[in-house]
């Protein structure tokens, strides 16, 4: 079993619209936590890195949430605009020296004008 | 800066073939990850380079292996090629450890492997 579930799987919204991923994982001990957006044809590109004690992080248009204690992320997209079409990827690092991933499979985000 | 490179771009091998693939990270840092990344199992560490050692390594049978050389530069060479080998293989490249708190990762653009 993953030990990094993301969901949904996939996504369409009309542009303009906001909305949310979300990230929930049973690693341990949790180290930090980080979402990329990974446009078709390209490596994922970093969005936010949250550690423990951060419970929200904000990259222009995207915000991130972390609940440690439910073990759950979220990641919210306002005002989504044709260029948020993407892949989201949800990482979470674990061990004492954060060394060790564990990674979602991903939401396929599609934005429709 | 220029950013993270991966040669080649595109690549189609038969079974039993060997492959190898090169990163060029990004200037100045010395941490270089290579992950494979399919439809169904998303994105997979392969392992890690740090000052030309192999610092962490994924759960990857033997035929995959890796070195990174005195300028931070690292290949990764597959052996003898089976079909699920078929992915996009990713480089990333930081300034310290893959998972060093706030060091962020840059990944290169991948080069596309197709087995047949």
């Amino acid at each position: 079993k993953n030990q990094v579930e993301q969901s949904p799987q996939s996504l369409i919204i009309l542009e303009g619209k906001n909305c949310t991923l979300q990230c929930n994982y049973t690693v341990s001990p949790f180290s930090n936590l980080r979402w990329y957006k990974q446009d078709t044809g390209r490596g994922p590109v970093s969005l936010t890195i949250m550690t423990f004690s951060e419970n929200t992080k904000s990259n222009g248009r995207y915000t991130a949430t972390l609940d440690a204690d439910t073990k759950q992320s979220s990641l919210h997209i306002t005002a989504s605009q044709l260029s948020d079409s993407a892949s989201y990827i949800c990482v979470v690092s674990a061990g004492s020296s954060g060394d060790k991933l564990s990674f979602g499979t991903g939401t396929r985000f599609a934005v429709r004008p | 800066k220029a950013g993270v490179t991966q040669t080649p771009r595109y690549l189609i091998k038969t079974r039993g073939q060997q492959v190898t693939l090169s990163c060029s990270p990004i200037s100045g840092h010395r941490s270089v990850s290579w992950y494979q990344q399919t439809p169904g199992q998303g994105l997979q560490f392969l392992f890690e380079y740090f000052s030309e050692t192999q610092r962490n390594k994924g759960n990857f049978p033997g035929r995959f292996s890796g070195r990174q050389f005195s300028n931070s530069r690292s290949e990764m060479n597959v052996s003898t090629l089976e079909l699920g080998d078929s992915a996009l293989y990713l480089c990333a490249s930081s300034l310290e450890g893959t998972a060093r708190v706030t060091k962020t990762q840059y990944f290169g653009p991948g080069t596309r492997l197709l087995v047949l």
